[in-house]
């Protein structure tokens, strides 16, 4: 299958810790990618590679994979968290991008 | 700092072909894979293809027989073109760049802001 399933929305309180999944097949034999997306902004990469940060995003973004599954997770919500959130990755038999649906993340 | 910047036509007919730039400033296209992007009005984010400054592309099946895309290196800049358009092609189109030269990663690291389109008679 060549999908990427997100919950669709996640809340967190305030300087609480939050994890927005991702779940499928592809996630075997390629790294996810996360992206942040605030309303009328381009999104925003901010973990490549399964666990890695571009510089610039903060530390209170980590990331881990196990199997056909994808985390994010922010520890230590801040209220600029609150966005959307994408994953991606490859479909490795067609060997082209599939992103997630996105899940909208409110901080209380 | 590199930059990216859609540019095109914000409302197109329907059946007709929509044509989009891509203008890449700061650095070379050469070497990187550049992505087009879209999202639909409160929807989600679909991956349309990729374009290298050798011409190699790679498209979205969903959208293959409509999609064209090229590199123009001279004037750092890559392009998109739909045809036959329809509703259902009114979103938001986003170029994007893959993390590192010569390889296909899908880890976007730098996004254009962003064009509108509206596929509307």
């Amino acid at each position: 299958s060549s999908e990427l399933t997100q919950d669709p929305a996640v809340s967190v309180a305030l300087g609480q810790t939050v994890r927005i999944t991702c779940q499928g097949d592809s996630l075997r034999f390629s790294f996810a990618s996360w992206y942040q997306q605030k309303p009328g902004q381009a999104p925003v990469l901010v973990v490549y590679d399964k666990t890695h940060r571009p510089s610039g995003i903060p530390d209170r973004f980590s990331a881990s994979a196990s199997g056909d599954t994808a985390s994010l997770t922010i520890t230590g919500a801040q209220a600029e968290d609150e966005a959307d959130y994408f994953c991606n990755s490859r479909d490795v038999t067609s060997n082209h991008a599939i992103f997630g649906g996105g899940t909208k993340l409110t901080v209380l | 700092q590199v930059q990216l910047q859609e540019s095109g036509p914000g409302l197109v007919k329907p059946s007709e072909t929509l044509s989009l730039i891509c203008n890449v400033t700061g650095a070379s296209i050469s070497s990187y894979y550049f992505s087009w992007i879209r999202q639909s009005p409160g929807k989600g984010l679909e991956w349309i293809g990729y374009i290298h400054e050798s011409g190699s592309t790679n498209y979205n099946p969903s959208l293959k027989s409509r999609v064209t895309m090229s590199a123009d290196t001279s004037r750092n800049q890559f392009s998109l073109k739909l045809t036959a358009v329809t509703a259902a092609d009114t979103a938001f189109y986003y170029c994007a760049r893959d993390r590192l030269p010569h390889l296909v990663l899908y880890a976007l690291d730098i996004w254009g802001p962003g064009t509108a389109v509206t596929v509307s008679s």
